[in-house]
């Protein structure tokens, strides 16, 4: 049962576009929402986060918004740039303590063209 | 580049064959998690190591099983290989299981089982 799905599956966008990737959830007890950038032979790099006890965080030309009533979650890159371009997953996880453990998304192949 | 480290970087083994992977955890970080990631997929949890006891597992079968060490380095061994173990291992380790705290992942060890 995939309790993160992530959409679209690629994109494709043109260099100072924004880009836009979707999660939903189902798991209402999740309450911490990375985002993850992965390049090609390398390991996941954390993002962003946010809690649900926010709506929107903004890093540089990174934002999340994050919708609870929806449990939709999106990452916004604002002037995409051709390093941008690399495997974004979206993550959900519910609480600490035992049985921690991040959900990802499928993920999302960026391409952002010159 | 993240302080956690993963050997081999690649690995062939033959099905029914057992493998040990290795990770070398971020300094100051005790806790550990071991993801696998299919071809496309987003990566899976498998379990979760915190001062050298399991801290939490997901749904994967006991032929896989995990040490940590008291330097909070670990080990993820399988046993009896089979094809669709052929994955990207990756480690993650975090200061503590606490569900806000960064995880910091490596750069996986590539697991072909043929």
């Amino acid at each position: 049962q995939q309790q993160v799905k992530q959409s679209p599956q690629s994109l494709i966008v043109q260099k100072g576009g924004i880009s836009i990737i979707n999660c939903a959830y189902e798991n209402t007890a999740f309450d911490y929402f990375p985002w993850y950038q992965q390049f090609p032979g390398k390991g996941p790099a954390l993002l962003i986060a946010i809690r649900p006890d926010v709506s929107e965080k903004k890093e540089g030309r990174f934002t999340i918004s994050f919708n609870k009533s929806a449990k939709q979650f999106s990452l916004h890159i604002m002037d995409s740039q051709p390093g941008d371009s690399a495997t974004y997953f979206c993550a959900a996880s519910n609480g600490g303590g035992s049985n921690y453990k991040l959900t990802f998304g499928k993920g999302t192949l960026l391409t952002v063209n010159p | 580049e993240t302080g956690v480290t993963q050997s081999p970087t690649h690995l062939i083994k033959t099905r029914g064959q057992q493998v040990t992977l290795r990770c070398s955890s971020q300094s100051g970080h005790n806790t550990v998690s071991w993801y696998q990631q299919a071809l496309g997929q987003g990566p899976q949890f498998i379990f979760q190591y915190y001062r050298e006891e399991e801290n939490g597992r997901g749904n994967f079968p006991p032929r896989f099983s995990g040490l940590q060490f008291p330097n909070y380095s670990s080990e993820l061994n399988v046993n009896a290989l089979e094809l669709d173990d052929s994955a990207l291992y990756l480690c993650a380790s975090s200061v503590s299981p606490g569900f806000d705290t960064e995880a910091f992942f490596g750069q996986g060890t590539r697991l072909t089982v043929v």
